[in-house]
């Protein structure tokens, strides 16, 4: 399948600072990929779903000016969590759509912590 | 409206001991259904789906599913588990993709 890289793994904030999370597609040309969200103990919840060269569409309760999604190449989607608050941490995860729209590979996910 | 349950948070299991992890849904919509594995610091990894058919599906690692419409489950199982299969376990119905909270699973040596 194909692999997904997402970078920082792990990143700290200060609170009302701004984070850009980036998710790219490896080996494969990613027309769509999806953020998703997951808090503890809790299952992911899908936030966006960013297409290539789109704007991005978001689920019903997901801000978006408050994350910015960004979808410039078909390798690469960055999601920008802006004014970050204690709130907000949680673990972000991506992944890309494929011709199966019963599949999806997922990236290892950003732990966002903001103090 | 569509949701997943996954009422155990937490399996531990001896190694080689036979092992199931529950899942039931519930959809308005046609019915299709995945178990996805998340090993430590990886993405989620798609063990098996069911999106029509056969209602007993084998996926990767020996694991198999059994869609039972009547009980609105897909209980996940192994007949002999390893340390390797120690990781997160979700359980997922589409349309759009609805995760389970998760069931991790902890093999005993």
């Amino acid at each position: 399948g194909a692999v997904v890289s997402q970078h920082p793994s792990w990143v700290i904030c200060k609170s009302g600072t701004s984070v850009k999370i980036e998710c790219r597609s490896l080996d494969f040309q990613a027309t769509t990929m999806f953020w998703y969200r997951q808090f503890p103990k809790q299952s992911l919840m899908l936030m966006a779903t960013s297409n290539e060269g789109s704007k991005a569409t978001y689920e019903q309760g997901v801000e978006k000016d408050k994350f910015l999604i960004n979808h410039a190449s078909l390798t690469l989607s960055t999601l920008t969590v802006t004014s970050a608050h204690p709130e907000d941490s949680s673990f972000y995860i991506c992944s890309t759509g494929t011709s199966d729209i019963y599949e999806q590979y997922f990236g290892p996910g950003t732990r966002l912590t903001v103090t | 409206a569509q949701s997943v349950t996954q009422l155990d948070s937490q399996v531990p299991v001896f190694e080689e001991a036979p092992v199931e992890l529950r899942c039931n849904y519930s959809s308005s919509v046609s019915v299709y259904l995945f178990w996805y594995v998340q090993y430590p610091n990886q993405g989620l990894q798609l063990l098996l789906k069911y999106l029509s058919g056969s209602t007993l599906v084998k996926g990767i690692n020996g694991f198999e599913a059994e869609f039972n419409k009547s009980q609105t489950s897909f209980h996940l199982r192994k007949p002999s588990v390893h340390i390797s299969d120690t990781a997160e376990y979700f359980c997922a119905v589409l349309e759009k993709l609805t995760f389970g909270t998760g069931t991790r699973l902890t093999i005993i040596p």
